[in-house]
């Protein structure tokens, strides 16, 4: 079976600070592992993704995240946050002929302060 | 254009009522899900369909009861609503492979608020 931990439930950084956000996962299988993020009342949002190859994976709006498979991790980071970045981050895993289900993490309330 | 829509964005309703909750995408997708987020922001995936087949049913009372017209639409409707079917649900879609599936990105609607009293 496939499980997702987001070590964090909330982490609060100051503005233009950079920020980690901690993702552990469990799997038998190869996996196929994304960060999704949450905007208030909005629905969820595909930051990143990583399937295979180059284990640093760029997204959208600077994020990135590293896959590190003898840790079973997959942090993602931000050089320098902004206020916009105030959001819920949602770590998940699929693969493994799971007919696509995504397993999520706990999600990590982001708040972003000026 | 909306890529993943839904409707109602919100519901309120009282205990015992039937209700159901319409997903529409325009992305030519072949797979749908149905997932579930709690009051504590948990996500739990409900159902899936590949081209109009159920592939995914998670253990979910058989109150909830999918059905697919067309690749392009999923609703859900639930029968005797209970206090903790209160959730904010999202529907998603993929270009799926059906059950091999797994890379492809999901797009997720905005979310149904479903609030049952």
């Amino acid at each position: 079976a496939q499980s997702v931990t987001q070590l964090d439930s909330q982490v609060p950084v100051f503005e233009e600070a950079p920020v980690e956000l901690r993702c552990n996962y469990s799997s038998s299988v190869s996996v196929y592992l994304f960060w999704y993020v949450q905007y208030p009342n909005q629905g969820l949002q595909l930051l990143l993704k990583y399937l295979s190859g180059s284990t640093l994976v760029k997204g959208i709006n600077g994020f990135e995240a590293e896959f590190n498979k003898s840790q079973t991790s997959f942090h993602l980071r931000k050089p320098s946050v902004h206020i916009s970045d105030t959001a819920e981050y949602f770590c998940a895993v699929s693969g493994g002929n799971q007919g696509g289900k995504l397993i999520f993490g706990q999600g990590t309330e982001l708040s972003v302060k000026p | 254009d909306t890529a993943v829509s839904q409707t109602p964005k919100y519901l309120v309703t009282q205990m015992g009522n039937d209700k159901s909750i319409k997903c529409e995408q325009n992305l030519g997708h072949d797979t749908m899900y149905w997932y579930k987020q709690d009051s504590k922001k948990f996500l739990k995936i409900m159902f899936s369909y590949n081209n109009k087949e159920l592939i995914i049913n998670e253990t979910v009372p058989n109150r909830f009861s999918p059905k697919s017209p067309d690749k392009a639409h999923l609703n859900l409707h639930i029968n005797s609503l209970e206090l903790g079917d209160s959730a904010v649900y999202f529907c998603a879609s993929s270009q799926g492979l059906g059950f091999a599936g797994g890379i492809e990105t999901q797009y997720f609607g905005p979310g149904t608020r479903l609030l049952v009293l």
